[in-house]
């Protein structure tokens, strides 16, 4: 079965660092990845998605990923966080061609973001 | 457009109680429909998830129930609560094959089972 793995689940930061949130899949095939983000009161929302071509996809508000097949990972970065980038962050993975397109989600990353 | 309703925002319930919980899709035909339950420090559990009217998969063992009586209609349900279900229930829905469009997720319920 599909699993995916978020290890950092609290992270703080300040203002203007760097951010890079890990996540890893446990899936052989062909997938399709995601990158959730819940900000305090508000729905789920796509931050960016990876289904082909480009292993670098960029995302909204300045974030991006990077997938790396060999590794199984599909790491988050941002260069310069924002306090507005405190939220929770999720980490998802389907598989390429569910007909009932299940998407399994990571246990979520905490970022709070220090002014 | 598409728009997905949840209802209702939040829920406290005695331990023993029924539950229905509502979720409703506009704009859009024969949707993929799913319940996620997020708990807190678990991040999103799927718990069952629908491809057409009748047709329900469940993932998980539990003390709840789903169906689909209509097509842009999804219900969690439970006979009779437990205090292990409170949680913030989340729907969602999404179309074609492979997730390629990712979810769209409903405003979620919180549930309190007290």
């Amino acid at each position: 079965a599909q699993s995916v793995s978020q290890h950092n689940h609290h992270v703080i930061l300040s203002e203007a660092a760097s951010l890079e949130l890990g996540c890893n899949y446990s899936y052989g095939g062909t997938v399709n990845l995601f990158w959730y983000v819940q900000y305090p009161g508000q729905h789920l929302q796509l931050l960016l998605k990876y289904f082909s071509g480009d292993p670098l996809v960029k995302g909204i508000k300045g974030f991006e990923a990077e997938f790396i097949k060999s590794k199984f990972s599909f790491n988050l970065r941002k260069p310069s966080v924002q306090w507005s980038d405190t939220a929770e962050y999720f980490c998802a993975v389907n598989e390429g061609y569910s007909s009932a397109s299940k998407i399994i989600f990571g246990s979520g990353t905490r970022l709070s973001i220090r002014p | 457009s598409q728009t997905i309703h949840q209802w209702p925002a939040t829920l406290v319930q005695p331990v023993g109680s029924p539950l229905s919980l509502e979720c409703t899709v506009e704009g859009t035909s024969n949707p993929n429909l799913y319940w996620y339950r997020q708990a807190a420090g678990r991040g999103l559990q799927l718990l069952f998830y629908s491809v057409g009217i009748g047709q329900i998969s469940s993932e998980v063992p539990q003390n709840l129930s789903a169906s689909r009586p209509q097509d842009r209609q999804f219900i969690l349900s439970s006979k009779k609560l437990l205090l292990s279900d409170s949680g913030f229930y989340l729907c969602a829905w999404n179309q074609g094959t492979g997730g390629l469009y990712g979810y769209t997720f409903g405003s979620g319920t919180r549930l309190t089972v007290v």
